[in-house]
């Protein structure tokens, strides 16, 4: 399978807790974008990579939260002491970058976080 | 940050009928507009729109953008019960900024 790949699927956690999730992207992309999604809404802009470059984060971010693309292929999703409200699905997507004329990105299958 | 509004919310219909979903955004840095699918678990890609007026079709789908007044329609004809799912539309400003999505039924 050569699609995004996303690990683990589901996670369960105490508050208080740290989580790291996985993301592997497609590997021609370079692009790599972390979404949050709730019940009902539509995925939630939460950070993205140009490479190892992370260009922006989003400005309703925690600094509880934090993510690295070292090598510029894997990405890591980290959630400190994690809270109640943290539930949800975490979706990573891939793409290439809107120079190379092809901006769609792929999504992976999510990793549902629930936080107990 | 640009916004992105889609309607209905939330959409009941049979098999066999036509319908419009409908997506507005903003402009401060609009590169293209996505229309995704979205079952149970990924968003899976079904067009990407940078030109207005001009339609994208695939089967029974096809949207078209109208970049002057700033929106998008997906048309689904002939329905069926697999088009069941939550359609998403997403502004693409180097960055994808995502409506709330509608969230289609279809009924035998």
């Amino acid at each position: 399978d050569t699609g995004v790949s996303q690990n683990p699927r589901h996670k369960i956690t105490k508050r208080g807790q740290n989580v790291t999730f996985r993301c592997d992207p497609i590997s021609e992309h370079n692009r790599l974008y972390w979404y949050r999604q709730t019940l009902g809404q539509g995925p939630e802009f939460l950070t993205y990579f140009q490479n190892e470059a992370q260009l922006e984060k989003s400005r309703l971010l925690s600094d509880r939260f934090s993510a690295e693309r070292p090598k510029g292929s894997f990405s890591t999703l980290e959630i400190q002491r994690t809270e109640q409200g943290d539930s949800a699905m975490y979706l990573c997507a891939s793409s290439f970058p809107i120079f190379q004329g092809s901006t769609e990105a792929f999504f992976g299958q999510g990793t549902r976080l629930t936080v107990v | 940050e640009d916004k992105v509004v889609q309607s209905p919310l939330s959409l009941v219909v049979h098999e066999g009928d036509t319908v419009t979903l409908n997506c507005s955004y903003e402009v401060t840095n609009f590169r293209s507009l996505l229309w995704y699918k979205q079952e149970k678990k990924a968003p899976t890609f079904l067009f990407m729109l940078t030109s207005s007026g001009i339609e994208k079709k695939s089967g029974r789908l096809s949207s078209i953008l109208d970049k002057k007044e700033l929106f998008s329609i997906l048309n689904i004809t002939a329905t069926q019960t697999g088009d069941s799912a939550v359609y998403l539309c997403a502004e693409n400003t180097d960055k994808l900024i995502f409506g709330t999505g509608t969230r289609l039924q279809v009924f035998p």
